[in-house]
């Protein structure tokens, strides 16, 4: 199983919106509602952003939205904050209970 | 709290083995499936082994098929994970991570903050 495709890196201003996108195939990403994003300081656990596509745990700002067309999954982040400086992780369920993530995106706040 | 704690990590030469354990607390332990996921060093995340919450049914990612086994003992809330033949490619940050159901998950909701496993000669 291949690692989804996300971009690298991206950045934004504080207070602007940034998005990442998330590219698989129709044998995860576009064949299941089960991307999930997650995201991870220097040095921590990750942390559940995302679930089901576009579900907000508790406790998740609503500044944090994301979506899915196809076979490509976007999270997308508004009103930028320095505490937002962090990787992303997509992952997607790809059947018989098994799991795909990203490869990440470093996301620099300027 | 969900609280997920890993132990077991450390420094192997290729070709040993090593069994990472996951003490859990904060929730029912059996009633959730339960996963390792791995990070190697400046490397994005790999889904490695899965488990159901009563045992009975595991899972494992192809590059640790055969190698690895997948473990819990629910009267101790502990996650296990027996690393066999280790290669090089092994090395890693190991974090278990919990899921949302009994059998199957939509998501990991929780993490814990991982042990290094470093597979040198």
């Amino acid at each position: 199983q291949s690692a989804l495709t996300q971009p690298a890196s991206v950045s934004g201003s504080p207070g602007q919106s940034i998005t990442v996108s998330c590219t698989g195939a129709s044998s995860d990403v576009g064949g299941y509602n089960y991307v999930s994003w997650y995201q991870q300081h220097p040095g921590k656990a990750p942390k559940l952003m995302i679930y089901e596509v576009s579900y907000r745990p508790s406790g998740v700002p609503d500044r944090f939205s994301a979506s899915k067309s196809g076979n490509t999954a976007s999270l997308t982040i508004s009103g930028l904050q320095a505490e937002d400086e962090a990787d992303y992780y997509c992952s997607s369920y790809t059947g018989s209970n098994t799991w795909v993530f990203g490869g990440g995106t470093k996301l620099t706040v300027l | 709290e969900v609280h997920l704690l890993e132990s077991g990590g450390g420094l192997v030469q290729p070709g040993g083995s090593l069994r990472l354990s996951c003490a859990a607390s904060g929730f029912t332990f059996s009633s959730y499936a339960m996963s390792w996921v791995r990070q190697a060093p400046g490397k994005g995340l790999e889904w490695v082994s899965g488990i159901s919450g009563s045992g009975g049914r595991t899972y494992y990612a192809a590059s640790v098929k055969g190698r690895f086994t997948i473990s819990r003992d629910n009267s101790k809330n502990t996650l296990y994970l027996q690393m066999n033949s280790l290669r090089v490619e092994d090395t890693a940050v190991y974090y278990c991570a919990k899921g949302t159901k009994e059998t199957g998950t939509n998501t990991y909701d929780y993490w814990g903050q991982g042990t290094l496993v470093t597979v040198s000669s």
